[in-house]
C-alpha cells in the first residue's frame, strides 16, 4: 500500500524557471490538497481539489498552478519560480468518509536560488 | 473565518514529565479539531481528532486532548513524556463540512524532551 507519494523529494532551481512538483495517491481519495510549510506559519493551503477537473484556490495561490486530470494525481506547478517560494511543500488527500482527516505525503523541499 | 493559535513555539519537558501543548481556536460554526505530529523530515501524521462526539479524545502514543467550548480550547496532553515524542505538533480546525473539509493550521509547537 503505497499511500501518497511526492516527487521529487528535493529540488534546487533558479529564479524564473518553471518547476512541477508531483503528487500521487493510491487510495482513490476524492479530495487532494497542496500546502506550503514555512517557519512560523505552520501549513498554508495553496490549492485544493474535490475531484478530477475540479480545483480551487486556497490561502496562498499566487504564482502556482494546479491540474487534476486523473483522481490519483495532483501536480503543482510554479510557473516562474521566485525566492519567496523556497519552502517545503506537502500534498495531502482525504475522503468524506473520514470526517476531515487528511493524509500527508512526505514533502518536497524546494530551494529557489 | 476559522483560525488556530498555538501558545508557545517551543516547549521543553523532561522525560517522564507531563506534556501540555496549548491550542485555542476561533470558529463561527461547531468545529472539527485535529492534532497532527511531524517527525523530522516526514509528513504530518494524525494524532487525534474531535468531531463533536466525546469531548475527551484519546489518540495514538498515549496522547489525549479535551475540547472545551467555553474556553475555545483543545489542549494536547500526555502524562509522561518519552524521548520519542520529540517532534513538531500542529493543531488544526475545520468546519467539518463543505468543500473538502479544508484545514486551517496553527503555527506549530516544537516539543523537546530532555533526558
Amino acid at each position: 500500500d503505497a499511500g501518497i507519494t511526492q516527487s521529487p523529494r528535493y529540488k534546487i532551481t533558479e529564479t524564473g524557471r518553471q518547476v512541477t512538483l508531483m503528487c500521487h495517491q493510491t487510495w482513490s481519495h476524492s479530495y487532494m490538497f497542496w500546502y506550503r510549510q514555512d517557519l512560523g506559519h505552520g501549513l498554508r493551503l495553496i490549492y485544493y481539489s474535490a475531484a478530477a477537473d475540479i480545483t480551487d484556490k486556497g490561502e496562498v495561490p499566487d504564482g502556482y498552478v494546479v491540474s487534476r486530470s486523473k483522481t490519483e494525481n495532483f501536480p503543482l506547478t510554479l510557473e516562474s519560480a521566485t525566492r519567496s517560494q523556497t519552502s517545503v511543500y506537502f500534498c495531502a488527500s482525504s475522503t468524506p468518509m473520514r470526517a476531515g482527516t487528511q493524509y500527508f505525503g512526505p514533502g518536497t523541499r524546494l530551494l529557489v536560488l | 473565518a476559522q483560525s488556530v493559535t498555538q501558545l508557545g513555539s517551543h516547549v521543553s519537558v523532561s522525560e517522564g514529565a507531563l506534556v501540555l501543548l496549548r491550542c485555542n481556536y476561533s470558529s463561527s460554526v461547531p468545529p472539527y479539531l485535529f492534532w497532527y505530529v511531524q517527525y523530522p523530515n516526514q509528513g504530518l501524521q494524525l494524532l487525534l481528532k474531535y468531531t463533536s462526539a466525546a469531548t475527551l479524545v484519546k489518540g495514538i502514543n498515549g496522547f489525549e486532548a479535551e475540547f472545551k467550548k467555553s474556553e475555545t480550547s483543545f489542549h494536547l496532553t500526555k502524562p509522561s513524556a518519552h524521548m520519542s515524542d520529540a517532534a513538531e505538533y500542529f493543531c488544526a480546525v475545520s468546519d467539518g463540512r463543505g468543500y473538502g473539509n479544508k484545514l486551517v493550521f496553527g503555527a506549530g509547537t516544537i516539543l523537546r524532551v530532555k533526558s
